[in-house]
């Protein structure tokens, strides 16, 4: 069964830092998806990660994928307010069903 | 309209009642999924319908009844609830895994239930 574990769950930063989101996952898998979530909204999607090595940056964030060492991160810049949202990493399993992680809930705090 | 859109956004309802949430995509995809997204939990596939044929039940109670007359229509037929039932439910589409090269899912907005 896959497992996908994000962390942190919990995110607080003060604006302009810097902060990376991990998730890690527990079966091979070369397809990973990170989306966004604001309060009460649906998930958006934000990058698309296909192979091992892929790299996608959008703003300030960056996302990469590590497929032998089944690990993505999303890398947030010189974080603003704008940013605050939960966001999630979802892992594409053997039977093309996605499974989500638990989310991490990000505060920027000017 | 464009993209996936779910009727109605909230809903409240008690244990006796019968209810139907509605998914529309208008984004010409064959796979249709429901979610659903308790407090303090992962999403939770629920079922997964391609080209209208049932190929995923998550395990969900019978008091959850999915049915898919078409390709772009989806529903979640429900009746006697229970309150831990109370989620966000999210519908999504995409390519079919078979067809898809990334296989990515676009979400709806979801409808907020709420079970008295």
């Amino acid at each position: 069964e896959l497992k996908v574990e994000q962390n942190p769950l919990f995110l607080s930063m003060q604006e302009g830092k810097n902060y990376t989101i991990y998730c890690n996952y527990s079966t091979t898998s070369d397809r990973l998806y990170w989306y966004r979530q604001d309060p009460g909204k649906s998930l958006e999607s934000l990058f698309v990660l296909l192979s091992n090595g892929a790299v996608k940056q959008e703003g300030r964030l960056m996302a990469s994928l590590d497929t032998k060492a089944r690990l993505s991160t999303l890398h947030i810049t010189a974080a603003v307010h704008d940013l605050s949202a939960t966001y999630f990493c979802a892992v594409v399993g053997s039977n093309y069903k996605l499974t989500f992680g638990k989310g991490t809930l990000l505060t920027v705090n000017p | 309209e464009t993209g996936v859109t779910q009727t109605p956004r909230h809903l409240v309802m008690g244990m006796t009642n019968k209810k139907s949430l509605k998914c529309e995509q208008h984004l010409g995809h064959n796979a249709m999924y429901w979610y659903k997204q308790s407090a303090k939990k992962p999403l939770e596939l629920m079922f997964v319908y391609n080209f209208k044929e049932q190929t995923e039940n998550n395990s969900v109670p019978s008091r959850f009844s999915p049915e898919c007359p078409n390709s772009s229509h989806l529903f979640l037929h429900l009746h006697t609830l229970q309150p831990e039932d109370s989620a966000l439910y999210l519908c999504a589409s995409s390519k079919p895994g078979l067809a898809s090269v990334n296989n990515e899912q676009f979400f709806g907005p979801g409808t907020r239930l709420t079970v008295l």
